[in-house]
């Protein structure tokens, strides 16, 4: 059982470039979120997902979109990467009333 | 809209020595909350969780919170600091489907 993964764990963009993170669960979890996390600011939601095939906007969603596919997956894209993108990357699926985490992809953008 | 306040960014206590984290809630009515410790480079892991039921929660650890509605706080403490508790906390509430993290307590632990 290898919980929440990410895919993948380090990259480095330049501005303008796109890209996709992967997570993936095999808990069979039905809710997945994507979050940020920035020094002095917690965790910021981007986008989550309630089922296969649903998403919907958190707090700071400008400038990624997002696709749940299949169950296990949700996918985060940049489609033109900006340096206040820099940022560690956090997937996490939810078994109510718990989330459990994965372990971060950081992301810079030059 | 939920949010969580923590005080202080950043609490340094002595090897066994009383670990208090602040943890402060707005809500209008009484929240599921949670603590999370993160470790350098590494995912959130649940310490604690608060869901109604006993207002005195004892989580992993040794760590435990008691939520206290008449103070709207969920504050976090641990009777003896070990070096191992070195750490980021964070303090979260959910509503509806979306949790709401205060910006974090970094946790040093003075040898």
């Amino acid at each position: 059982n290898a919980g929440v993964t990410q895919t993948p764990k380090f990259r480095v963009l330049k501005t303008g470039q796109s890209m996709t993170l992967l997570c993936a669960q095999d808990m069979n979890h039905e809710y997945m979120y994507w979050y940020r996390q920035d020094p002095g600011m917690g965790l910021r939601l981007i986008h989550y997902s309630v089922g296969e095939g649903t998403t919907a906007k958190g707090e700071v969603p400008d400038g990624y979109n997002v696709s749940r596919l299949k169950k296990q997956n949700f996918l985060l894209g940049l489609e033109s990467a900006a340096p206040s993108q820099t940022s560690v990357y956090f997937c996490a699926s939810r078994q109510a009333p718990e989330q459990y985490f994965g372990p971060g992809t950081r992301l810079t953008v030059t | 809209a939920q949010s969580v306040t923590q005080l202080g960014s950043h609490v340094s206590v002595s090897e066994g020595a009383l670990v208090l984290l602040r943890c402060n809630y707005s809500s209008s009515v009484p929240p599921y909350l949670f603590w999370y410790v993160q470790y350098p480079n590494q995912g959130l892991q649940l310490l604690l969780k608060y869901t109604s039921a006993a207002t005195l929660v004892k989580g992993i650890n040794g760590f435990e919170a008691e939520f206290k509605k008449s103070e709207t706080s969920f504050h976090l403490t641990k009777p003896s600091a070990h070096m191992s508790d070195a750490a980021e906390y964070f303090c979260a509430v959910i509503t509806g489907n979306q949790f709401y993290f205060g910006t974090g307590t970094s946790l040093t632990v003075i040898p």
